[in-house]
């Protein structure tokens, strides 16, 4: 079975300081990984996926993310915090191969709070 | 270039009523997938639909049905609806069905109250 916990169900920092979003996995086989963001009253929009490329992963608007597999985690990170920011932030996997791929497996998601 | 539209952006019902919630695909996309976002929760999977059939199913009741039509429409249909069932709908799309790992557009969901 997959399940994603992400720690911290809000996380606030302060602007221009680093963003840190963990997010840690667990499932039978190395999935692909998935960040994607949410703003209030809009749907979910990609920010970045792993998919056994590169374990140091850029997404869009300055995130990036690290996969670690010792560790099951794949943290999202962004060095200096922007108002823009603020937002909820999902983790979510996908099983490689077989019956389920394509369906993502979402963590309960990070609101994060961007002060000036 | 459209992304995923969804149809109808809110909507409220009585418990016990029905409900169909709609979706169009990015263009180009041939799957549609459904997800329920509870609040203070993230999305979870509902059921995936690819060549119009249902390919996958999430764990969720048979109140929950869907369909999908030659132009990779979709529809979302919950019957005898629950409290419970107040939630945002969300809708994606995406190439290929299970065979392909293409990532997931997402609309921007369909809120449903359920008084």
């Amino acid at each position: 079975a997959q399940s994603v916990t992400q720690l911290g169900s809000h996380v606030s920092v302060s602007e221009g300081a680093l963003v840190l979003l963990r997010c840690n996995y667990s499932s039978s086989v190395p999935p692909y990984l998935f960040w994607y963001v949410q703003y209030p009253n809009q749907g979910l929009q990609l920010l970045l996926k792993y998919t056994s490329a590169a374990t140091l992963v850029k997404g869009i608007n300055g995130f990036e993310a690290e996969f670690k597999k010792s560790e099951t985690s794949f943290h999202l990170t962004k060095p200096s915090a922007h108002m823009s920011d603020a937002a909820e932030y999902f983790c979510a996997v996908s099983v490689k191969g077989g019956s389920t791929l394509g369906r993502l497996y979402f963590g309960r998601g990070t609101q994060l709070t961007v002060w000036p | 270039d459209a992304g995923v539209t969804q149809s109808p952006t809110h909507l409220i019902k009585t418990r016990g009523q029905q409900v169909t919630l709609r979706c169009s695909p990015k263009s180009g996309h041939d799957t549609v997938s459904w997800y329920q976002q509870a609040l203070g929760q993230g999305p979870q999977f509902i059921f995936q639909y690819y060549e119009e059939e249902e390919r996958q199913r999430g764990n969720f009741p048979d109140r929950f049905s869907g369909h999908q039509f030659p132009n990779y429409s979709s529809e979302l249909n919950v019957n005898a609806l629950l409290l419970g069932d107040s939630a945002l709908y969300l809708c994606a799309s995406s190439l290929g069905g299970t065979g392909r790992n293409s990532p997931l557009h997402f609309g921007n969901g369909t809120r449903l109250t359920v008084t």
